[in-house]
Order: structure tokens, then sequence, then C-alpha cells
């Protein structure tokens, strides 16, 4: 069965760095785009990055772009998220999921997240 | 900026159909923005109901469908049922820099 685990979550100071990470089973790794999605406390789903297949095409979001860097590990079927000069405002859950572009676009699972919190 | 506009909040009783729409503000929603459809419960993961539209998981109750709907991607509950009471989130395709767009969630209670 797929499975989808995050991991690295926890408290952090402003500005300083985090790596999350997500462990993936169940299916082949290469073959899927891999996306991060996060939720603040009470709120709704903010896409944050994808990487395509080998690593080589990433995007991000404006509100992380220039600070988290996504990468992947296909030998070890794990995917990242760096994250760097954190702020209050990156604090949510942060989600994996993995999207199969058949042509349609075709999200499928996701992880159970991981909490990152960022405080003084 | 792009926003993606869901309704806030809809009710539905228990049997009845309802429909969540899923709005761009760069104009009608088409084919080509592949619309995903997310349910999320409380202190749960979001899971995957629709891709492309209007195609379903293996795992997606079929009383759940997705369409094209007066400009906007639709999500419509046929038979509602209680454990339907969830958040559920559109996600669109834009491409570019920054290709994927949420909406902001419709809150779905079943009453």
């Amino acid at each position: 069965q797929v499975q989808l685990v995050e991991s690295g979550g926890g408290v952090v100071q402003p500005g300083r760095s985090l790596r999350v990470s997500c462990a993936a089973s169940g299916f082949t790794f290469s073959n899927y785009v891999m996306h991060w999605v996060r939720q603040a406390p009470g709120k709704g789903l903010e896409w944050v990055a994808l990487i395509l297949y080998d690593g080589n095409v990433k995007s991000y979001a404006d509100s992380v772009k220039g600070r988290f860097t996504i990468s992947r590990d296909n030998s070890k079927n794990t995917l990242y998220l760096q994250m760097n000069s954190l702020r209050p405002e990156d604090t949510a859950v942060y989600y994996c999921a993995n999207e199969y572009s058949n042509g349609w676009f075709r999200f499928e699972y996701w992880g159970q997240g991981t909490l990152v919190t960022v405080s003084s | 900026q792009t926003v993606v506009t869901q309704e806030p909040s809809l009710t539905v009783s228990p049997g009845g159909t309802v429909t969540l729409t899923c709005a761009s503000s760069t104009g009608a929603v088409t084919s080509g923005y592949y619309a995903n459809w997310f349910q999320q419960k409380p202190g749960q993961a979001p899971t995957t109901l629709i891709y492309g539209t209007s195609n379903k998981h293996s795992w997606t109750p079929a009383r759940f469908s997705g369409s094209l709907l007066g400009g906007k991607a639709a999500l419509t509950l046929s038979g509602v049922q209680p454990e339907d009471e969830a958040e559920y989130y559109c996600l669109l395709y834009y491409g570019g820099a920054q290709p994927w767009v949420f909406g902001g969630g419709t809150k779905l209670t079943v009453l």
C-alpha cells in the first residue's frame, strides 16, 4: 500500500532553518511529481512547492520563494523541504503529496503531515 | 495574484444533493485547469476525491462527481451521508512559475 510519511517538524526560532522529509513507499517514486502543501492552524491549504521526476524542475509559491528549497533522492524514495529564514507565518502542518502527471495532473496520496512551529 | 474562490460554507440534509463550486479570478474555469478536489475531516490529512475535473479515484464514493458548471469547476454530492461532513478544497492548475492554487475551502455541514 502507498505510504507517505513526513518527519522533521518541530519548534524553531524565527530566522533559523529546518528540514522536513517525506519517506515514500508502495509506488514507483521516480515516476511521480511530488508536492509540499501546508496548512496554518485553523486555515486552508496552501500549495508550497513541487519537484519533477528527476529533480531538475522545481516551482515555488511566492510566499516561500528564495527561502525554501525542495529536493528529492530517488535512490532513497525521499522528498525534502529545506526551510531557511523561517518566519512565524510559516507555522503550519506540512504535507507531502504525490501527483501522477499522465496528462490528467492526478493528485493521489497525502502524508499525515508534520507540524512546524516558528516561535521565539 | 490569482485567487480561487469557493463557498465558505454550505448545509445539506442527509440524502440530499449539494453542489460546491470553484471559481478563478482569471476567468472561466475550463478542462485545462485540471481541477482536483480534496476532502479533509477535522484532525486528518486531506484525501483526493477528483482529478482532471471529473475523474474519480478507485476509492472515491460513487455519490461524488466533478464537472464544469457555469464557468466554474463543481463538485456534486448526491445522496449525502453524515460522514460527508467535512471541508472540501479545490485546486486549479495555472502553469507557469506558480502552477497550482488552492481555493479557500468549503465547510460542508450535514444537518
